[in-house]
């Protein structure tokens, strides 16, 4: 059973780099597979920022790209994200997933964390 | 590229059925069948329902289906329930000149009477 754990500050000041990583248990991050980010303002919907494979394809959300890396570590089956010189509209649970090729379907889903930018 | 299209609210009585449509255009909904519902409980993440426009993962209740038609995608759940009540959200795969992506629909909530 493939799970995905959030981890990272909850709290990030305005200009400042967000942070996260996502533990991955019961898959390889090697797998054929991407790994990716969506987040969800608080009371909205759900927006992805970005997917990654182990071999090195990315694929970003135009409205991120400029501020946005990913990164997977093998040795630790790890996915972390750094979103930089971020606002408040970065305010939102982030949400670390699975996605299968051509973007097919997003699954498993970890339980997500909530990050707040405010000073 | 553009979010899609979702009605921001659906209601039903327990029993009946109701339709959550997704409009896009033909670079995502009507170029690839490639689209996914999602479901979301308050407080939770949320849940693969429908993937590929009209497949059900194991686990899911066969009172879920999807269809598309052109640039519609549908999710239909009959026999409401108590339970079904929550966020639906749809997705599809979008490919346009400048970029490769996955959009998001707005979001409906569903509100079982």
């Amino acid at each position: 059973q493939v799970q995905l754990q959030e981890s990272g500050p909850g709290l990030v000041k305005p200009s400042e780099t967000l942070s996260l990583t996502c533990t991955i248990s019961g898959s390889s991050i090697s797998s054929n597979y991407y790994w990716g980010w969506i987040r969800q303002p608080p009371g909205k919907g759900l927006e992805w920022i970005g997917s990654i494979l182990y071999s090195g394809a990315t694929y970003y959300n135009p409205s991120l790209k400029s501020r946005l890396t990913m990164s997977l570590d093998a040795s630790k089956n790890q996915l972390s994200l750094k979103l930089n010189s971020v606002t408040a509209t970065d305010t939102a649970m982030y949400y670390c997933a699975r996605i299968q090729h051509w973007f097919r379907w997003v699954d498993p889903w970890g339980q997500g964390t909530l990050v707040t930018v405010s000073s | 590229q553009s979010a899609l299209t979702q009605p921001a609210s659906v209601s039903g009585s327990p029993g009946q059925s109701i339709t959550i449509s997704c409009t896009g255009t033909s670079s995502d909904v009507g170029g690839y069948n490639y689209v996914s519902w999602y479901q979301q409980h308050p407080g939770e993440a949320p849940k693969l329902m429908i993937y590929d426009v009209d497949n059900r993962p194991s686990g899911v209740s066969n009172r879920f289906s999807g269809s598309k038609s052109g640039n519609t995608a549908s999710l239909t759940i009959s026999g409401l329930q108590a339970e079904d009540e929550a966020d639906y959200y749809c997705s599809s795969y979008a490919s346009s000149y400048s970029s490769t992506t996955l959009v998001f629909g707005g979001g409906t909530k569903l509100t079982v009477l």
